[in-house]
């Protein structure tokens, strides 16, 4: 049982390229979600699903495109990095409102 | 939007002192309340959950309150130790996101 694996752990790109970050989940959770986390700041939701199929924005989504089609898995894509995207990214999973969320180790983003 | 605040934004004291984190929010029609902690360059680990109808968790040393009418909770350590230096995260739980705060790191002198 690995729990929530995240890859790669850092990753640097230039100015508009574009990038997938993956997450894996082995516990059958329904619910996965992308958060980023900045100096000084709470994380914040970036996207979530409740499903295979279903996924929805949460409050950061511009520039991040999202899609679950097995319930393990949950890509997390940048369609043209910015500057503004460095940051790190955690993704997480759970049985929503009934316990916690589990997160994985992280992705380190730098975008020169 | 929930807000989410945490006071203080660092904090240090002498192994063996007991530690008080606090935790405000803006919004009170939560379902639940969790602590995370989080070492350097790592994961959120989960240390307890609270649910909107719980007043509180105990989990070994660590406790902690909620009263969702006033849009706080409190996670109290005791006795700590150089092992419990960390950031300490609070997040609520609303539809379907956790809205957390910016933590409360803290150093546990030897």
């Amino acid at each position: 049982n690995a729990g929530v694996t995240q890859t790669p752990k850092f990753q640097v790109l230039k100015t508009g390229q574009s990038m997938t970050l993956q997450c894996a989940q082995d516990m059958n959770h329904e619910y996965m979600s992308w958060y980023r986390q900045d100096p000084g700041m709470g994380l914040r939701l970036i996207h979530y699903s409740v499903g295979a199929g279903i996924t929805d924005q949460g409050e950061v989504p511009n520039g991040y495109n999202v899609s679950r089609s097995t319930t393990e898995d949950f890509p997390l894509r940048l369609l043209s990095a910015a500057p503004s995207q460095t940051s790190v990214y955690f993704c997480a999973s759970g049985i929503w409102r009934q316990e916690t969320q589990y997160f994985g180790p992280g992705t380190r983003l730098l975008v020169l | 939007k929930q807000e989410v605040t945490q006071i203080p934004a660092a904090l240090s004291v002498p192994e063996g002192e007991n530690l008080v984190l606090n935790c405000s929010f803006t919004d009170s029609a939560i379902y639940n309340l969790q602590w995370f902690r989080q070492d350097p360059g790592k994961g959120l680990t989960s240390l307890l959950l609270i649910q909107s109808s719980q007043r509180e968790q105990t989990s070994g040393r660590l406790n902690a309150s909620l009263d969702k009418s006033s849009g706080r909770s409190t996670l109290y350590i005791a006795a700590s130790q150089p092992g419990d230096s960390a950031t300490y995260l609070c997040a609520v739980t609303n539809d379907y996101k956790l809205s957390f705060g910016a933590g409360t790191t803290v150093t546990v002198r030897a």
